[in-house]
């Protein structure tokens, strides 16, 4: 099992709908999970982290978190075409300060 | 603040040539990560300093790279002799800590690498 695995895309959403990405991890330790946004030919950009089981939301977008089953998942609401980009999940492993990232899952929203 | 910078943003150079990426953090953070992108192998860690010291180098592909942080505002990394399967884009990111808890990264630009 990889360290974090996130579900493979590309995956088409139509645009208004809900996006729903997935990630899993290996380390029961880890405490901090990150979501960052890449656009084509872009660096990463840190969109979301979430510390606490449940649910925490910014604008349009919704970080849950299950740790008893070791998956974060991340919500996009009405989803725009500006949403299109790739989605990558990190997760510090080890009590380190190191982020491990996930392949990442490919987001395209189709007006 | 400005972010971090990174440069340069694109480098092309042939094979068995020496290259240096440099990166500057963001200031006041005091994590400075070094990571490679390719489409094959997503984003791997390759290197991390904390205080300018190196903390863990287990990501480093072999002795070809090396990199250092002679003071908290500026990082290189080197490649040398340099081969065409390096070529990738290289991100620089830092982070604030404060005791254990991990806090997000903030990612560079990228150099994107080619070597020829």
């Amino acid at each position: 099992q990889k360290e974090v695995e996130q579900n493979s895309g590309p995956l088409s959403v139509p645009e208004g709908a809900i996006a729903s990405l997935n990630c899993t991890y290996s380390d029961r330790g880890s405490q901090s999970f990150f979501w960052y946004r890449q656009y084509s030919g872009k660096s990463p950009e840190l969109i979301m982290f979430i510390y606490s089981n449940g649910d925490k939301e910014d604008g349009r977008f919704t970080a849950q978190l299950n740790k008893a089953s070791q998956y974060v998942s991340l919500l996009i609401r009405d989803s725009q075409p500006s949403d299109s980009a790739t989605y990558l999940c990190a997760v510090p492993l080890q009590g380190a300060q190191k982020l491990v990232f996930g392949q990442g899952t490919r987001l395209t929203i189709n007006p | 603040d400005a972010g971090v910078i990174q440069s340069p943003r694109h480098e092309v150079t042939e094979m068995g040539q020496e290259v240096t990426l440099r990166c500057k953090p963001i200031s006041g953070h005091d994590y400075l990560f070094w990571y490679r992108q390719t489409m094959m192998r997503g984003l791997e860690l390759l290197i991390y300093f904390n205080n300018n010291v190196p903390i863990d180098d287990s990501g480093m592909p072999e002795d070809r790279f090396s990199a250092k942080m002679p003071n908290a505002s500026f990082s290189t990394l080197k490649i040398q002799p340099s081969e065409p399967r390096d070529s990738a884009v290289y991100f620089c990111a830092s982070s604030f800590s404060q005791g254990v808890k991990v806090y997000e990264q903030y990612f560079g630009p990228g150099t994107r690498l080619t070597v020829t």
